[in-house]
């Protein structure tokens, strides 16, 4: 079945400092590739997408590249803020599977300033 | 423009009590899930809806039922509630069936049993 495994956390950056976090994916067919974010409190909200290989999803500062090669979709963001502060969810979703998506464990961001 | 709303926020039961979790969305969304997050687990689908009148089982369906009233509202609820049910539940929707769209996800229900 498909997976997302996600890079280990709690991450902790200084402000301004840059950011990777690591995705790889195992999935049939071609899915969409997404993160999320989930500030404390609150649901998840989407933060970026990737429908196709190659495509880059990118929102407020943030990017991630789907590579279909490597099967990953790593999120980057080159200056960090305490407000990134949040927990960080890797998920794909296919066309094939009920609209079910399938989630990584999270990773936790913490930036200090 | 509410988008996915959830009641209650918090609630605490008794072991074997019963509850109803209550979703609505003012989308116009097709489909509609019920997650569980544990600390270090991510989301775990419980249920879910592809669209009015249908609900499959997710990957941790024992102890929950569910219905689709309408196509607003997808409830969950628990017959007799168990201490491992201590988690925080999310609804969420998705306009279509497709799972190349995104979902959007309501405030979340932390629900604690004793």
């Amino acid at each position: 079945g498909d997976s997302v495994t996600q890079m280990e956390g709690p991450v902790t950056l200084s402000e301004e400092a840059f950011l990777t976090i690591n995705c790889t994916y195992t999935a049939t067919g071609y899915p969409s590739l997404f993160w999320y974010v989930q500030y404390p409190g609150e649901g998840l909200q989407l933060l970026l997408k990737a429908t196709k290989a190659d495509d880059k999803g990118s929102n407020k500062g943030f990017e991630a590249t789907y590579r279909k090669e490597t099967t990953s979709f790593h999120l980057e963001k080159g200056s960090v803020q305490v407000s990134d502060s949040a927990v960080y969810f890797c998920a794909l979703g296919g066309p094939t599977n009920a609209g079910k998506s399938t989630f990584g464990d999270g990773t936790t961001l913490t930036v200090k300033p | 423009n509410a988008g996915v709303t959830q009641t209650p926020k918090f609630q605490v039961l008794k072991t074997g009590q019963s509850m109803t979790l209550q979703c609505a969305q003012d989308m116009n969304h097709n489909s509609m899930y019920w997650y569980r997050q544990d600390p270090g687990m991510g989301l775990r689908l419980i249920y879910y809806s592809a669209s009015e009148g249908t609900t499959d089982k997710g990957e941790v369906p024992n102890g929950y039922n569910v219905s689709r009233l309408n196509k607003r509202e997808f409830s969950l609820r628990l017959e007799s509630a168990a201490p491992s049910q201590t988690s925080v539940y999310f609804c969420a929707s998705r306009a279509g069936t497709s799972g190349s769209n995104e979902q959007f996800f309501g405030p979340g229900t932390r629900l604690t049993v004793l």
